[in-house]
């Protein structure tokens, strides 16, 4: 069965440093979405990305946050300045359309120091 | 998109069919109704949506009442791997892209 695919599995970082997290869409997806899980928190919707721009996204997608898809296959998160806040799972997901239903990667656990 | 209400914990013994209800009452009619669930700490994984009518899929069936106000996911034979947290999404066709997860039903299947 096709699947999302993100790495690193995990990321520790410096408290100010730029993470990038990576994710590999299925390949006839047209959709993708970046959501995180602070621990023991819900999961929340960061941002979606459709036909290489930005669709939607939240209040907690600020400056600091930024989306790409360089080549076709990838889809990144970057984190330019990170907090100890940014510490959650990151999911990145894709979708072959709009409202239909999601694929999860596994996620990128991200802990800021 | 509607508010949904679920308990927050449920059991059910292995082998038997969990069924785990949610509350949708503000549903409005463009609006699906979704079903995801998220084991441990992987990502959330879809199992069923669906409009008005009952669907069913290779890993669970979805009862949608007449009213649209609740639904039940029904899960035929549980497993000690469907030991999970399940989310009720209601989300409007051609609205928002995102999904809202609240706090789900965890969900313990027991030998």
């Amino acid at each position: 069965e096709p699947e999302v695919t993100q790495t690193p599995s995990h990321q520790v970082t410096q408290m100010g440093q730029e993470v990038i997290l990576r994710c590999v869409p299925i390949s006839n997806h047209l959709y993708f979405y970046w959501y995180r899980q602070i621990l023991g928190q819900k999961v929340e919707f960061l941002v979606s990305f459709y036909n290489n721009e930005i669709s939607e996204k939240s209040e907690i997608f600020d400056d600091q946050f930024s989306v790409e898809r360089p080549d076709g296959s990838n889809f990144t998160l970057k984190i330019r300045s990170t907090k100890l806040e940014d510490s959650a799972m990151y999911f990145c997901a894709s979708s072959i359309r709009n409202n239909y239903g999601y694929t999860f990667g596994s996620g990128t656990r991200l802990t800021v120091v | 998109d509607a508010k949904t209400t679920q308990p927050p914990s449920m059991d059910c013994a292995e082998g038997r069919a969990a069924n785990l209800p949610c509350n949708h009452s503000t549903i409005s009619g463009n609006e699906y109704v979704y079903w995801y669930r998220q084991i441990h700490s992987q990502g959330p994984q879809y199992i069923i949506h669906g409009l008005k009518n009952n669907e069913t899929n290779e890993m669970a069936s979805l009862i949608i009442t007449e009213d649209r106000k609740s639904s039940t996911l029904i899960l035929p034979h549980a497993t000690l791997r469907d030991t999970a947290v399940y989310y009720c999404i209601v989300r409007t066709q051609g609205g928002s892209e995102k999904l809202v997860f609240g706090k789900g039903t965890k969900l313990t299947v027991n030998p």
